[in-house]
């Protein structure tokens, strides 16, 4: 059980590039999330997908997009990147089948200059 | 807006000591409450959660006491040791699809 797994670890991009984060779980489970961490912040919600098929905004959506591809993978793009999205980047899952716990990938570390 | 405040930023404490973090919320509606640690490099992982009709939960050597009247919960950590120094989240879970809100956060730093 490799649990969430991210790729890339790490992605240096130029102002304008753009690129998808791979997000997978093999738990089974039906939610998944994306997540940026900026020092100081804590983990703010980018978007998330209840269930296979659906998607919603978080509290900073702006710049990006998802794709929840099946139930096990969930994707973020960024179409056009900007120095403002250099963070580190999680994905995480969860039941929702009574579970409350989010389980979380090791992280992408991107960098826009 | 924040609607979880932690505190404090960081924290130093002697092995063997007692850590104690601190979080405040504002929301009525939430009703779970996780604390996560992280260390350098890793991902968030859960380490104790609390529901709010429970006054406290005890898990080894960290401890959630939660005080819904004054919407406050905390986590403690007895005999702190090196191996604990990371980095710990609280967190509060309410509304649609359990999204859950997130504290700033607080480096712990035990020192041997």
């Amino acid at each position: 059980n490799a649990g969430v797994t991210q790729t890339p670890k790490f992605q240096v991009l130029k102002t304008g590039q753009s690129m998808t984060l791979q997000c997978a779980q093999d738990m089974n489970h039906n939610s998944m999330y994306w997540y940026r961490q900026d020092p100081g912040m804590g983990l703010r919600l980018i978007y998330y997908s209840a269930s296979e098929g659906t998607t919603d905004k978080g509290e900073v959506p702006n710049g990006y997009n998802v794709s929840r591809l099946n139930k096990r993978e969930f994707s973020l793009r960024l179409e056009s990147a900007a120095p403002s999205q250099t963070s580190v980047y999680f994905c995480a899952s969860r039941s929702g089948t009574g579970g409350l716990g989010q389980y979380f990938g090791p992280g992408t570390r991107l960098t826009v200059t | 807006q924040q609607q979880v405040k932690q505190s404090p930023q960081s924290l130093i404490v002697q092995k063997g000591g007692i850590s104690i973090i601190n979080c405040a919320y504002e929301n009525t509606a939430f009703d779970y409450f996780p604390w996560y640690q992280q260390f350098p490099g890793k991902g968030p992982a859960l380490l104790i959660a609390i529901r709010p009709d429970v006054s406290e939960k005890k898990e080894g050597r960290f401890t959630i006491s939660f005080n819904k009247s004054a919407k406050q919960f905390s986590l403690h950590i007895m005999d702190s040791q090196p191996g604990d120094s990371a980095t710990y989240f609280c967190a509060a879970r309410g509304g649609s699809n359990y999204k859950l809100t997130f504290g700033k956060g607080t480096l712990l730093t035990v020192n041997p």
